[in-house]
């Protein structure tokens, strides 16, 4: 089944202490890209991937890191977590940047930080 | 000014009404427009996607753009309760990052 998957789907943790959410991706898409959704703010994009090693920030990426070493995966790392960063994730690829509307979603991770 | 704007709701019908969802939007680039359903803790599906002006049906549902108002429409026509959830409406322009620009969302629910 093509799908996008993320783990952890929930994840309760403590300021400060670094947390790795995966994205994995088995529909050999090029495009990979990280969103969050807030009450009030709607999705918004983190950080993006056009391709292997190629990255670049989205609109909000204050406070996360990401690496694309592989095609298939996509984490999103946060190096130092405040509770500011408290939202609902979702990582999602589509074939190539160019047909970015044709996007697959995961199906989310809830992060709470304390 | 968001460059999406989508009336956040909510928004409650009975079972076979007709419903209307509508955005707006600011930026003279976008030229596709995706409609996007997210049912409670799930990620959004991507329900159809227009590019430039016009219509597109799909079954129950029809997305209009009409580029000339920046105006973006979903009906979903003999409305059911499965049809209840949240819908997001997504524009982008043509560049090499093509990043998706959502609305609010709004979330509908279809009484039986």
């Amino acid at each position: 089944e093509a799908q996008v998957t993320q783990n952890p789907r929930y994840l309760i943790t403590v300021t400060g202490k670094k947390l790795t959410v995966t994205c994995s991706q088995n529909m050999n898409h090029e495009y990979m890209s990280w969103y969050r959704q807030d009450p009030g703010l709607g999705l918004r994009q983190i950080y993006y991937s056009m391709n292997v090693e190629v990255t670049d920030k989205g609109d909000v990426p204050e406070g996360y890191k990401v690496s694309r070493k592989e095609k298939r995966n996509f984490p999103l790392i946060l190096e130092s977590p405040s509770p500011n960063q408290t939202s609902l994730y979702f990582c999602a690829s589509s074939r190539r940047a160019q047909i970015s509307y044709e996007q697959y979603f995961g199906p989310g991770t809830r992060l709470t930080v304390t | 000014q968001k460059e999406v704007e989508q009336d956040p709701g909510p928004l409650s019908v009975p079972e076979g009404a007709i419903v209307s969802l509508n955005c707006t939007y600011s930026n003279s680039a976008f030229q596709y427009f995706m409609w996007y359903r997210q049912y409670s803790r799930k990620g959004p599906e991507l329900l159809m996607y227009t590019y430039s002006s016009g219509n597109k049906e799909d079954g129950r549902f029809t997305a209009q753009v009409d580029k000339s108002s920046k105006y973006i429409s979903l009906f979903i026509r003999d409305s059911q309760p499965s049809d209840s959830a949240t819908y997001l409406c997504a524009s982008t322009d043509t560049g090499a990052n093509s990043k998706l620009t959502f609305g609010k969302g709004i979330t509908l629910s279809v009484r039986p």
